[in-house]
């Protein structure tokens, strides 16, 4: 069965410090992605990033970076120089796509963070 | 573009009582999403829709939860009778299946949520 686990439940960072959020997937199928979103205190979810199986190859946008390693069932995330406005719950998520029973989310715990300025 | 609007925002009810969620999607999207999330954790699918067929409700608690999306657009979640362990983050999200190259993205889109207090 597919799970998705963030070890850290919450990290407090000092503004301007980079932070990196971890997840690890377990899935058996060859083909998924994988998101990160964003909760803020007002609740709605906001889509981060995605990435496929298929393209391991790591990216910046803007702030944020992710480094995703198949060999460890890995897809960690990275804000570079914090802010305030950066506190939120994230959340890790894998969708399967070669189970249609599983395109829907499976989302990890969340890791809380905690921007300090 | 207009995101996924929910109604209403909260609810607060007595055990026992019905109470009904409402969700609007995306234009366009055809693939629609329950979702409950309780305090502290993550969200996990109550039931997913394509277009009007319920194709994945092997979460929904079906002796007191309901849903329907008639048309294949809007969509409603019931609950009768509530429980006091129904509390939670009710949240609908959305998708549109694009097609990226080989494969088929499934990215939601979610709504803001309805936060349910059953006393």
């Amino acid at each position: 069965a597919q799970k998705v686990t963030q070890a850290q439940t919450e990290i407090s960072v000092v503004e301007k410090e980079d932070v990196t959020l971890d997840c690890v997937y377990e899935t058996r199928d060859t083909t998924y992605y994988l998101f990160w979103y964003k909760q803020p205190p007002s609740g709605e979810l906001v889509f981060l990033i995605r990435r496929n199986s298929f393209d391991e190859q790591n990216e910046i946008s803007g702030r944020y970076s992710w480094n995703f390693q198949k060999s460890t069932s890995s897809f960690n995330f990275t804000i570079t120089a914090s802010q305030v406005v950066d506190s939120a719950v994230y959340f890790c998520a894998l969708s399967e796509v070669n189970t249609p029973g599983r395109r829907a989310l499976t989302f990890g715990s969340g890791t809380r963070l905690q921007v300090q300025p | 573009e207009a995101g996924v609007v929910q109604s209403p925002r909260y609810k607060i009810i007595e055990k026992k009582q019905p109470v009904a969620f409402w969700c609007n999607p995306i234009s366009g999207h055809n693939t629609l999403y329950w979702y409950r999330q309780n305090l502290g954790q993550g969200p996990e699918l109550l039931i997913r829709y394509e277009n009007e067929e319920a194709v994945d409700d092997s979460q929904l608690p079906k002796d007191r939860f309901s849903a329907e999306r008639l048309k294949g657009v809007d969509s409603t979640l019931k609950i009768q009778p509530a429980e006091l362990g129904d509390s939670a983050v009710y949240l609908c999200a959305s998708s549109s299946n694009r097609e990226l190259g080989k494969l088929t993205s499934y990215e939601q889109y979610f709504g803001p949520g309805t936060r349910l207090t059953v006393t």
